[in-house]
């Protein structure tokens, strides 16, 4: 079955750019079927949706995010990728990724497992 | 501040039906029919328990209901168990091309 895997530094400097890859696994991230997105929790908080990528590379973001986020898709390796720019203490935070139902932002049905990252001098 | 709006708690016993709140605008939850509900343990990835505001994922109890009013959404458990006490979500798409969650709402069975 379809499986997602987080993976990247645990530990960002502030001003540094964090960069995490999600490894798709059990199926292809070339579906044309579906979109992929990034999520993150700070500790003890709710959940926040920072952007979505379909297999062709079209991007949505969130708006307060918009300024600092990229996005990409590397289909040779089943693999999306998030990098966030100038990060301060309030990034710190699990960060998620996970598979929409469909070719729009509808809901995630296949989430990651997530990974903590600190951000921390 | 999170764009849709859910209540900070709600508890029942065993047994008993439970209703969770999500209200947004006519931007989101009033204008699309995709509200989605999450259950989320404590350090567990989130669950989908309800898409398409009423819609349940194979394996997902039937005690879960989703519905919509309106600009709010709501979440229905019933015959509430042990195990669902958790953390709940919603979500909804945006005319923005976004997607918005809830502040989530913790779910105590007492």
């Amino acid at each position: 079955q379809l499986q997602l895997q987080e993976s990247g530094p645990g530990l960002v400097k502030p001003s540094e750019t964090l960069s995490l890859t999600c490894t798709v696994s059990g199926g292809s991230i070339s579906s044309s079927s579906y979109y992929w997105g990034w999520i993150r929790q700070p500790p003890g908080k709710g959940l926040e949706w920072i952007g979505s990528i379909y297999y062709s590379g079209s991007t949505y973001y969130n708006p307060s995010l918009k300024s600092r986020v990229t996005i990409s898709v590397d289909t040779s390796k089943n693999q999306f990728s998030l990098k966030l720019s100038s990060v301060t203490a309030a990034d710190t935070a699990v960060y998620y990724c996970a598979r929409h139902m469909s070719t729009t932002l509808r809901a995630f049905d296949i989430w990651g497992q997530g990974t903590m990252v600190t951000v921390s001098s | 501040q999170s764009a849709l709006t859910q209540p900070a708690s709600v508890s029942g016993s065993p047994g008993q039906s439970i209703t969770i709140s999500c209200t947004g605008t006519s931007s989101d939850v009033g204008g699309y029919n995709y509200v989605s509900w999450y259950q989320q343990h404590p350090g567990k990835a989130p669950k989908l328990m309800i898409y398409d505001v009423s819609n349940r994922p194979s394996g997902v109890s039937n005690r879960f209901s989703g519905s919509k009013s309106g600009n709010t959404a709501s979440l229905t458990i019933s015959g509430l168990q042990a195990e669902d006490e958790a953390d709940y979500y919603c979500s909804s798409y945006t005319s923005s091309s976004t997607l918005a969650f809830g502040g989530g709402t913790k779910l105590t069975v007492l």
